[in-house]
């Protein structure tokens, strides 16, 4: 099974100013790789995919990157309603898919 | 515009059968060539693939679950369904069903609103 380990847990900062997640597989997954936002009460949403194609209707300050095992999601200038609990998935080793335990982002 | 919603029961008592319904609207299940899955969430954590079904019966579950779990399709009602048996207090947890794509496109867009589910006696 492909562990998906994301960091930070928890990431503080102030509405306005560029939030970076990262995700990390423990094994290459090429570009293979999904991000979801949750808000509470609510069911993920998709962001991204492939790991840099923004979904439909997605903002452009929602941006993916990276490949093999590194991948990041920047949120480049903070909105108040993109505080929510973000996952990573990868879809590499389907169909045993697999996701991140999530990075709470928290205003500051 | 698809939409899933799950629905069933709210509460199931440990060792029996946990049934949930998805109903599909604004696209068909068949011939979509589309995987239809079901994700849960165990209360506060993050997200666990349970399994899907595509093509009108061809099913592949997480080994995890496996031994437990029975996904099934009706097409007619647009529907599509989850079995789990020999539920415990570790099943207790919020099911979503969702939309997947083949392969390695089986990223997961879109979701229901998700349904809770608690074993208990």
């Amino acid at each position: 099974e492909i562990v998906m380990t994301q960091s930070p847990a928890t990431l503080s900062v102030s509405p306005g100013e560029r939030a970076t997640l990262s995700c990390r597989a423990s094994q290459s997954i090429s570009s293979n790789l999904a991000w979801y936002q949750q808000k509470p009460g609510q069911a993920p949403r998709l962001l991204i995919h492939d790991a840099s194609t923004r979904a439909t209707g997605i903002p452009a300050r929602f941006s993916g990157s990276g490949s093999g095992t590194e991948f990041t999601l920047t949120i480049s200038s903070l909105q108040s309603e993109d505080f929510a609990v973000y996952y990573c998935q990868q879809c590499f080793d389907w169909p045993l898919y697999t996701f991140g335990q999530g990075t709470k982002l928290q205003i500051k | 515009q698809l939409q899933l919603q799950e629905s069933g029961p709210g509460l199931v008592k440990p060792s029996q059968t946990l049934s949930l319904t998805c109903t599909v609207s604004g696209g068909s299940i068949s011939g979509s060539g589309y995987y239809w899955n079901w994700i849960r969430q165990h209360p506060g954590k993050g997200l666990e693939w349970i399994g899907y079904i595509y093509d009108s019966g061809n099913t592949y579950y997480s080994p995890s679950l496996k031994s437990r779990v029975t996904v099934s399709v009706d097409t007619s009602k647009n529907q599509f369904y989850l079995r789990l048996t020999s539920v415990t207090a570790a099943d207790t947890a919020l099911y979503y069903c969702a939309r997947g794509g083949r392969g390695r496109n089986g990223y997961f867009d879109p979701w229901g609103l998700g349904t809770l589910v608690t074993v208990s006696s």
